[in-house]
């Protein structure tokens, strides 16, 4: 089957660096997107990796290793508006998304 | 440019009812999805259109019907709607000319099934 397994909530400090982690199992694999939301809002475009590595996107950046099945967001120089649920999804062999549960992250000050 | 629109914003609905929610995109996109979001579950497609006058099933498409009579519009119609349809919905919709592509996601509808 497929599987996305992500942290149920993360708390960081503002001015931190967080990584939130995925791992995955889908039907072959055409890449993964990253995507955050806030409460009550539509999700929002953060990266994509396709192959393996680290990508950079100002305080953002997303790693992947495809072997492993895993990916992780980092979020450095935390805001309090990074407040929001980040959500891992793998593209399948089909070319469907796969999506997690999603990683609620919580910024104190 | 408003990219994709929703409506209703917010619906409360009786059991049994027929519920349209509808979904517009400026953007011209080939692709469109509609995804429920329930709390402490992933998003879950429901039913796709990969173009016009094309549809597809979903993960979860019992219960629901869709139609993509042109580019811009992809309507979600429960035919009789049951508590358990309780849900934010979602419309995105992505470029589908072939490979992975970004999806955009509309402001969703908030639905309620009483």
């Amino acid at each position: 089957g497929q599987n996305i397994d992500q942290p149920t909530e993360m708390t960081a400090t503002e001015g931190a660096i967080v990584q939130i982690n995925c791992t995955y199992q889908t039907s072959g694999f055409n890449g993964l997107f990253w995507y955050q939301q806030h409460a009550g809002e539509a999700p929002t475009f953060l990266s994509y990796n396709v192959l393996d590595g680290l990508e950079e996107k100002g305080r953002f950046s997303s790693f992947l290793s495809r072997s492993k099945g895993y990916s992780y967001l980092l979020l450095k120089e935390l805001q309090m508006k990074d407040s929001a649920s980040y959500l891992c999804a793998p593209f399948d062999s089909n070319y469907q998304l796969i999506w997690g549960a999603g990683t609620k992250l919580i910024i104190k000050p | 440019i408003a990219g994709i629109t929703q409506a209703p914003t917010s619906q409360i609905l009786a059991a049994g009812r027929r519920m349209t929610l509808r979904c517009t995109q400026d953007m011209r996109h080939n692709a469109m999805y509609w995804y429920r979001q329930d709390l402490g579950l992933g998003l879950r497609l429901i039913h796709y259109s990969n173009t016009a006058g094309t549809t597809g099933k979903g993960e979860v498409p019992d219960g629901y019907s869709v139609s993509r009579a042109n580019t811009d519009d992809f309507p979600l119609t429960l035919a009789s709607a049951v508590p358990s349809q309780t849900s934010v919905y979602f419309c995105a919709s992505s470029d589908g000319r072939g490979g992975p592509d970004t999806q955009y996601f509309g402001p969703g509808t908030r639905l309620t099934v009483l």
